[in-house]
């Protein structure tokens, strides 16, 4: 079976652009949640999706955004990029967000630059 | 949300037995027990889970106390390909899980 898959893996954009990052999560899995890694801040919870639903937030500004399509893939949207949005985006899929016992699998990350 | 604490950086020798714990004190009944590790650039890598007493598998074993507020990852025989961070986590169903901040693992040769 496929791992998650996400896309790009390396991005530079400039301060005030907007990106979208995309993540398609395990054949099967239905609950699909976003963090951000910076060697500052560790890795930090942005939100979880589930049948094309945010389930969970976490604290961060409005300028991040996500959504989740039918096929279970998500797209999450960083809107007027500031420096310090400089990370390494991670997308982790699990079969669904009911069960007790489950297992988040992880992408391999977007690298992301603002210069 | 369970907060957890683990040590920061660790150092060990190649051959020898590894062991990380992490404190959890408000960890709740429906909350599982997982370990995960990552290499520079790249997703957090599944190790263990678990509940209660001690779960083992081919890489690592994981030993969680009656009470539930710690948890010990156990490493037989490390070796330099074992150099990563580790992070603990506890979640359960619905829960966004909350990663601490890890333990930077050196195996020296």
């Amino acid at each position: 079976k496929a791992g998650v898959t996400q896309t790009p893996r390396y991005l530079i954009k400039t301060r005030g652009q907007q990106v979208t990052l995309s993540c398609s999560p395990i054949s099967g899995h239905r609950s699909v949640s976003w963090y951000q890694q910076t060697p500052g801040q560790g890795l930090q919870f942005l939100f979880e999706y589930f049948s094309e639903t945010q389930r969970n937030k976490g604290n961060f500004p409005g300028r991040f955004s996500g959504r989740q399509f039918s096929n279970s893939r998500s797209e999450m949207n960083v809107s007027t990029l500031e420096l310090g949005d400089s990370a390494l985006y991670l997308c982790a899929s699990r079969p669904t967000r009911t069960e007790i016992q489950e297992t988040q699998y992880f992408g391999p990350g977007t690298r992301l630059l603002v210069l | 949300l369970a907060k957890t604490t683990q040590p920061i950086s660790m150092d060990s020798y190649e051959g020898q037995e590894v062991n990380i714990t992490c404190s959890h004190n408000n960890i709740a009944t429906n909350d599982y027990i997982t370990w995960y590790q990552q290499f520079p650039s790249q997703g957090p890598r599944f190790i263990i889970q678990g509940y209660k007493t001690k779960v083992t598998n081919e890489v690592a074993s994981l030993f969680i106390p009656a009470d539930r507020k710690s948890s010990t990852l156990s490493l037989p025989r490390v070796s330099l390909s074992d150099t990563a961070v580790y992070y603990c986590l506890v979640g359960g169903a619905g829960n966004m899980l909350t990663f601490g901040g890890g333990t930077r693992l050196m195996v020296k040769p």
